[in-house]
């Protein structure tokens, strides 16, 4: 069955810094992958997502993702991280069976003034 | 209203009581799912629902019980559970018949179980 793995339950970095959070993907077919950021009390709201179209994928907020068939990757990425961001990020795999999007087990990333 | 909306957005209940979760989705979706979020756990998938029909049970205990009225509106009826059933319950919808289609959820209901 799919999966993805996200490395590091926490990250945590400077305003204005580099926001990278890593994402592997498991699947027998080709995938479609999905980041997702939860806010505090709130459900989950869509930051991008690729369905095998450009592999450089942009997203709401300012990050973006690139798919590495050859890494089995899908990490995100932000040039520079504002207070704002803090929040929970999860990625997610579909593509082997509809209806059934698996979630990675999701990172927490803190921005640090 | 607009997008996944769930009611109430708090619950507290003993384990006795009998209660239920409402979610409406006004997307235009056809599927439907119940997810538990607990702390310092994964997202749990618990029910799956296409076209009304339920086609996902997680091993989900009875004390949990969905209802699926119609393609809108999904329910999760709670009955004697248990303190570890204190959870973020998510409910989200989507289009069916492909394989690439993103879930959009709503706010979750924050369940604590005394």
């Amino acid at each position: 069955a799919q999966s993805v793995t996200q490395l590091g339950s926490h990250v945590s970095v400077s305003e204005g810094a580099l926001v990278l959070l890593r994402c592997n993907y498991s699947s027998s077919v080709p995938p479609y992958l999905f980041w997702y950021v939860q806010y505090p009390n709130q459900g989950l709201q869509l930051l991008l997502k690729y369905t095998s179209a450009a592999t450089l994928v942009k997203g709401i907020n300012g990050f973006e993702a690139e798919f590495k068939k050859s890494e089995t990757s899908f990490h995100l990425t932000k040039p520079s991280a504002h207070m704002s961001d803090a929040a929970e990020y999860f990625c997610a795999v579909t593509g082997e069976k509809m209806n059934d999007m698996r979630f990675g087990a999701g990172t927490r990333l803190t921005v640090k003034p | 209203e607009t997008g996944v909306t769930q009611t109430p957005r708090h619950l507290v209940m003993g384990m006795t009581n009998k209660k239920s979760l409402k979610c409406e989705q006004h997307l235009g979706h056809n599927a439907m799912y119940w997810y538990k979020q607990s702390a310092k756990k994964p997202l749990e998938l618990m029910f799956v629902y296409n076209f009304k029909e339920q086609t996902e049970n997680n091993s989900v205990p009875s004390r949990f019980s969905p209802e699926c009225p119609n393609s809108s509106h999904l329910f999760l009826h709670l009955h004697t559970l248990q303190p570890e059933d204190s959870a973020l319950y998510l409910c989200a919808s989507s289009h069916s018949g492909t394989t690439n289609n993103e879930q959009f959820f709503g706010p979750g209901t924050r369940l604590t179980v005394l």
